[in-house]
């Protein structure tokens, strides 16, 4: 079974631009969960999806935002970049909630706002 | 901001040794899982321990979970330089995954 792969690996952007990032999950799962790693704040939850519904949503502002598609396919899309936003996003995918099923984890985008 | 909190923040040991990392939480919770992460690629699940389990194995991996303490800790027996990697734990409980900033295990062949 294929594992969660993300779209695309790397990305430079610029200030002000905006950037979409896909998830296609493991086959079968219907749980997407976003994450940002940075060497500061480590890993901090965004948003999970679950069969196309925002189930929660961490403390992130309104330029990060996220859809799933009816395939389970997720997308983030984060708008006027700052810098800060220079991080390693990473995507997860559980059959059920997170809140009962183990999350596998994509290899992640790394995102980088010069 | 963070649930879990390893301790110690960086380990080095030689090959052969045995690794252990501790977590500490805040809350009570459904769930403590580990994963590793090589590098800044993506994390790997190792293993989940329930709160009403108290120790699991898996390979050379054994946790133990002390619900009372709200601490948890990971053993990695007979370590090898492919263990190399940052070790993070995170919680599961009425909110999604919480992770710690992660043991960064060191090992030295």
């Amino acid at each position: 079974k294929a594992g969660v792969t993300q779209t695309p690996r790397y990305l430079i952007k610029t200030r002000g631009q905006q950037v979409t990032l896909s998830c296609s999950p493991i086959s079968g799962h219907r749980s997407v969960s976003w994450y940002q790693q940075t060497p500061g704040q480590g890993l901090q939850f965004l948003f999970e999806y679950f069969s196309e519904t925002q189930r929660n949503k961490g403390n992130f502002p309104g330029r990060f935002s996220g859809r799933q598609f009816s395939n389970s396919r997720s997308e983030m899309n984060v708008s006027t970049l700052e810098l800060g936003d220079s991080a390693l996003y990473l995507c997860a995918s559980s059959f059920r909630t997170t809140g009962t099923d183990t999350q596998y984890f994509g290899p992640g985008t790394r995102l980088t706002v010069l | 901001s963070q649930q879990g909190e390893e301790d110690p923040q960086a380990l080095s040991i030689q090959e052969g040794e045995n690794a252990t990392m501790n977590c500490s939480y805040k809350t009570s919770i459904n769930n403590l899982q580990w994963y590793r992460q090589n590098s800044g690629r993506g994390l790997v699940h190792l293993i989940l321990i329930r709160s009403n389990e108290r120790e699991k194995h898996s390979g050379r991996l054994r946790v133990t979970l002390d619900t009372s303490k709200k601490s948890s800790s990971l053993l990695i027996t007979a370590s090898r330089a492919a263990d190399t990697a940052s070790y993070f734990c995170a919680t599961l409980g009425n909110t999604p995954l919480v992770f710690g900033k992660g043991t960064r295990l060191s090992v030295i062949a």
